[in-house]
């Protein structure tokens, strides 16, 4: 069972704008840095977004994290088809001396 | 440009052993930390296990600990993780992962394609 908390699911049309949140802790997400990936069907994971809120040369700038206290979300904006993936969200914990991943969140274009 | 090749998968009976191996190209090993990160069928991401780049730092999850290790050769570019008595629960793809960035801290910014281990009862 994950310690990091997310949504099983997000949607939005089009260019809209989707945000997925991340809930986690003082041992994690409140002392450390979040972490995103995407996981289009049947690929490996792609690093999203690191330190936060920091984009990896190539991530478009439609991606945007950001991080409050032992919460952390992600948002997308400008929505596009490709987007259709599962997003998840990590961090060190302190605590358990290991990296978690959220539960994953599954966002679909309607 | 940066690329990560599992391989070494495959089935196995319960208690059994796996050793999985992944080349790294592109970049030099021996400057990242490197991760291994598995999926199981249908399901969520589960970190595994880290190494840090001299090797002088090594995490596992709760999961695995005891049972597997994780060892890098910087010579030969490549990571490993020796998986001893496998149990059904370990059954998934495993993904070879490199930092993004050196000094650690910054998992997983590059990834293999993954390796599929399956655990028979």
């Amino acid at each position: 069972q994950s310690v990091l908390t997310q949504p099983p699911s997000a949607s939005g049309t089009p260019g809209q704008r989707v945000t997925i949140s991340c809930s986690g802790s003082s041992s994690n997400i409140g002392d450390n840095t979040v972490n995103w990936y995407q996981q289009l069907p049947g690929a490996a994971p792609k690093f999203l977004i690191y330190g936060n809120d920091q984009r990896p040369s190539g991530v478009p700038d439609r991606f945007s994290g950001s991080k409050s206290g032992t919460s952390a979300s992600l948002a997308i904006s400008g929505l596009q088809s490709e987007d259709e993936a599962d997003y998840y969200c990590a961090a060190w914990d302190d605590s358990l001396n290991a990296y978690v991943f959220g539960t994953g969140t599954k966002v679909t274009v309607l | 440009e940066v690329q990560l090749v599992e391989s070494g998968g495959g089935l196995v009976k319960s208690g059994g052993s796996l050793r999985l191996s992944c080349a790294g190209s592109g970049f030099t090993l021996s400057s990242y930390s490197m991760n291994w990160v598995r999926q199981a069928p249908g399901k969520g991401l589960e970190w595994v296990s880290s190494i840090s780049s001299l090797s002088n730092y090594i995490y596992y999850a709760d999961s695995v600990k005891g049972r597997f290790t994780i060892s890098r050769d910087n010579a030969k570019n490549s990571l490993y993780l020796q998986m001893n008595s496998l149990r059904a629960e370990d059954t998934a793809v495993y993904f070879c992962a490199r930092d993004y960035m050196g000094g650690g801290g910054s998992c997983c910014g590059y990834w293999g394609q993954g390796t599929l281990v399956t655990v028979s009862s």
